[in-house]
């Protein structure tokens, strides 16, 4: 089956716009991750739905930073008045939350570069 | 808070051993997992413990002290295609994953 995809792959910003990364997660997974990769660097949890709510939203950098999920299933992430920090590769992931693992599978990222 | 500490970069020799070592404090502990992550490209699920002891996956292994706080990641037979980054996780309560800064393994000829 169709893993989780993301769009758009690039986007080059000019500081201070608005931007819309998109997450289509894996059939059936319940629950949907958003992380942030800087160059060379680990993963940072920005937020975490389950289902359409966000149990936890605590890594938001920002309020600039918001995201939702709709029909538990599509997630939008959205930045407002894009800073050059905010440069980095947006990662999706998504998992089943009952199993043995619940193991997250990720997306190829949205690499932002806010000019 | 959440603290994970793992080398940031090792070099090996094809066929040879590596042993990627991952410390943690966090605050709950409800499993650890590795991941491989290739140059560009997305983090790739390898290993999950939640139990002390050693899980044994071909030529991958992964070990857990919950009472050290520590894990390791064991690459047997290494091969070119092993040149990646590693990244250990701790899914604390809830189902959040705190990463590492990820080790970068290089494997020379």
């Amino acid at each position: 089956g169709a893993g989780v995809s993301q769009s758009p792959s690039n986007k080059v910003t000019e500081k201070g716009k608005d931007v819309e990364l998109r997450c289509d997660p894996i059939s059936g997974h319940t629950a949907l991750y958003w992380y942030r990769q800087s160059l060379g660097q680990g993963l940072e949890f920005l937020i975490y739905f389950q289902g359409n709510s966000a149990p936890d939203k605590s890594g938001l950098p920002s309020d600039r930073f918001s995201a939702e999920r709709t029909g538990g299933s599509v997630s939008t992430l959205t930045i407002q008045r894009t800073q050059q920090e905010d440069s980095a590769v947006y990662l999706c992931a998504s998992s089943f939350l009952t199993g043995t693992y619940n193991e997250q599978f990720f997306g190829p990222g949205t690499r932002l570069t806010v000019l | 808070g959440q603290n994970i500490d793992q080398p940031t970069e090792m070099t090996a020799t094809e066929g040879a051993i590596v042993q990627i070592n991952c410390t943690y404090q966090t605050s709950g502990f409800n499993g650890l997992f590795w991941y491989q992550q290739h140059a560009g490209e997305a983090p790739t699920f390898l290993s999950y413990n939640v139990l002390d002891g050693l899980e044994e996956k071909g030529r991958f292994s992964s070990f857990l002290s919950r009472s050290k706080g520590y894990s390791y990641l064991l690459l047997k037979e290494l091969q070119m295609k092993d040149s990646a980054s590693y990244l250990c996780a701790v899914r604390a309560a809830g189902n959040k994953l705190t990463f590492g800064g990820g080790t970068r393994v290089l494997v020379k000829p």
